[in-house]
């Protein structure tokens, strides 16, 4: 069966400190992978997806970035965090051509 | 990008119906439907693909009108379990890259 997993659950972090978010996908190969974020009471916002290793596209500016190296492993990272980066961070995978999106638990960061 | 729902909120009495919209600006390929408890991820509901068909899960359907880029969830009978906020989700192409999830609607049943 198909599991996402994603760390840390919760996560508070001072202004101007790195971040790394980790997600993993079993059970499947060559996922589609998201990393969505859902500031508090707002609906959610794809930042970036990816269709392979090393193949990134970013939906918005920003000072986040994401990498994925390897198949099922979708990292997301900030050099320095800024107060507007607190929200509900979510990861989902998709199979191509199969439409549903499968979302991990999410990570509630807060930046103060 | 970002399809537009109406309405934000809805509060409905247990059995009462409801009636959620969504509108996009772009051609879409398919529609998706997700509710998303608070504080809790969001669960797929249904997918609709281009060919306005109409689908149903259990009280819960949906529509899809590809001409007029909209889609319509319909809620009968509603539960307290239906409680939740609804967001509609957008395809561009079958490939799957670029999904796009709605501003959602804020759906409360009371007793």
């Amino acid at each position: 069966s198909q599991t996402i997993h994603q760390w840390p659950a919760t996560l508070v972090q001072p202004v101007g400190s790195p971040l790394s978010l980790e997600c993993t996908v079993e059970g499947t190969s060559n996922p589609n992978l998201y990393w969505y974020r859902q500031a508090a009471g707002r609906g959610l916002q794809l930042l970036f997806y990816s269709v392979g290793i090393g193949q990134i596209s970013s939906e918005v500016p920003q000072n986040l970035s994401a990498s994925r190296p390897q198949d099922r492993q979708f990292i997301l990272s900030s050099k320095k965090l800024l107060l507007s980066d607190s929200g509900f961070y979510l990861c989902a995978f998709g199979r191509p051509f199969d439409y549903e999106q499968y979302f991990g638990p999410g990570t509630r960061l807060t930046v103060t | 990008q970002q399809p537009v729902q109406s309405p934000q909120a809805v509060i409905l009495r247990e059995g009462e119906d409801a009636v959620i919209n969504c509108s996009s600006s772009k051609a879409l390929y398919s529609v998706h439907w997700y509710r998303q408890k608070h504080g809790e991820a969001p669960v797929f509901l249904m997918i609709l693909l281009k060919g306005g068909e109409q689908k149903g899960h259990d009280k819960i359907s949906a529509s899809f009108n590809e001409k007029k880029q909209q889609s319509s969830l319909y809620l009968t009978a509603s539960q307290l379990s239906y409680s939740g906020t609804y967001f509609c989700g957008t395809l561009k192409s079958n490939t799957g890259n670029q999904f796009y999830f709605g501003t959602g609607t804020s759906l409360t049943v009371i007793p």
